[in-house]
Order: structure tokens, then C-alpha cells, then sequence
């Protein structure tokens, strides 16, 4: 099974730098996944780690150490359209299958 | 064309009513899903196809009968449900694992389902 834990709410200013981590316990791994998720909205991808180290997207960047079971993504020069629930998700091993944690609700603020 | 859509966006039924959500993609993805997602939790998995093949179930009751008739529809046919069943219903595709780099799902915007 996979246990994956994030910070339920976060609050940070526009413009600002937010780092929103996340750590697992997985009995396989294959991949990390961070979404974002409007209210009412589908959850959209934003990054993907399956070694370790930085990836970059623009203001968006994630990491990922397979051997602390910890991952964070980064936000920078925060926009207010930001706010949203940012899913952490573990795909197992075996399967395409995502285990989701509970989401990190950000709210900007001007 | 990277979207997945979901038929009818919002669907209001009785317990005793039978109805069924769809779900398109045209991306040639070969794995699909369908998530239930309560308010303010993350989505819950309940099936996966893979290759137009039931690969998942999660123990969903049998109430939620899905259907997989090619490789670009997902169906799930509702019948009896509770009115705990009450959810956001997403559909998800993405390419099987083995077949490409990052095989990231796509999200269709949901199935808003109100039980009563």
C-alpha cells in the first residue's frame, strides 16, 4: 500500500516563493506526480519525478529523493490564479495506477 | 488534441434509477480510469482498463458497472446507488506502462453526481 502525507493548507503572497512538500511510505514506486486542482475543476498535471533530483517547468519545479521518501514542489512569483489544491501522487510499480495524497490547499493572497 | 471529456456534467438521480456517465479521448491512449472524489479529498481509484481489459477493480460495488467498448470510450453504468454516492466522478486515459516516457493521466473535467 502506499501512505502519502502532505501539509493540508498553505498560505503564501503574490509574488512570493512556496514550497509544498510532500513525504511517502510505498511498497513499490514508480513515479511521482504533482496536480493541480481547482474547486470544481479536474486535476491538471504540472510535473512528474521517477529519479532523483530537479525538474523545471517555468515558475514550477519539483524534487524528488527516492531514498528519504520526499518530494516538494516549488512555486515561484506567485500568481493569484495559483490557488488551488496541489496533489502529491505515487504510481506503483506495477501498474499505471496513482495513489493520491490528500492535497495541499494554497491560498494566495494579494 | 490533449482532452478527455466526460457526458453529462452535472446528473441528478433517484435510488431507484439506472443511468450511465461517458468518457472520450482521442489522444490513442490505451489505459483509462474512473476516480469518485468527495469534497475536499483526493481522488480514490476505481477502475482501470487497460487495453480495452478491466485490469482494476478497487472493490467497487457492483452498483457502478463499468463498460470499456473501444480503446476511446469509458463507460459507467449506475444503477441503485446510495445517496453516500454522491461524488465528482472523473475519467481519466494515459498510455500503459511500457509504452511511454512518463505516461502521465489526463483528467476529464467530471461528472458532478448528486444522489437522491
Amino acid at each position: 500500500g502506499q501512505n502519502i502525507d502532505q501539509p493540508t493548507e498553505m498560505t503564501a503572497t503574490e509574488g512570493a516563493i512556496v514550497q509544498i512538500n510532500c513525504t511517502y511510505q510505498t511498497s513499490g514506486f514508480n513515479g511521482l506526480f504533482w496536480y493541480q486542482q481547482h474547486a470544481g475543476e479536474a486535476p491538471t498535471f504540472l510535473s512528474y519525478n521517477v529519479l532523483d533530483g530537479l525538474e523545471e517547468k517555468g515558475r514550477f519545479s519539483s524534487f524528488l529523493s527516492r531514498s528519504k521518501g520526499y518530494s516538494y514542489l516549488l512555486l515561484k512569483e506567485l500568481q493569484m490564479k495559483d490557488s488551488a489544491s496541489y496533489l502529491c501522487a505515487v504510481r506503483d510499480s506495477g501498474y499505471s495506477t496513482l495513489t493520491f495524497g490528500k492535497g495541499t490547499m494554497l491560498l494566495v493572497s494579494p | 488534441d490533449t482532452e478527455v471529456t466526460q457526458t453529462p456534467k452535472h446528473l441528478v438521480m433517484g435510488m431507484t434509477n439506472k443511468k450511465s456517465l461517458k468518457c472520450e479521448q482521442h489522444m490513442g491512449h490505451r489505459a483509462m480510469y474512473w476516480y469518485k472524489q468527495k469534497a475536499k479529498k483526493p481522488p480514490e481509484l476505481m477502475f482501470v482498463y487497460s487495453y480495452e481489459k478491466l485490469s482494476i477493480n478497487e472493490s467497487v460495488p457492483s452498483r457502478f458497472s463499468p463498460e470499456c467498448p473501444n480503446s476511446s470510450l469509458l463507460n459507467l453504468h449506475l444503477h441503485a446507488l446510495q445517496p453516500e454516492d454522491s461524488a465528482l466522478y472523473l475519467c481519466a486515459s494515459s498510455q500503459p506502462m511500457g509504452t511511454g516516457e512518463t505516461y502521465e493521466q489526463y483528467f476529464g473535467p467530471g461528472t458532478r453526481l448528486t444522489v437522491t
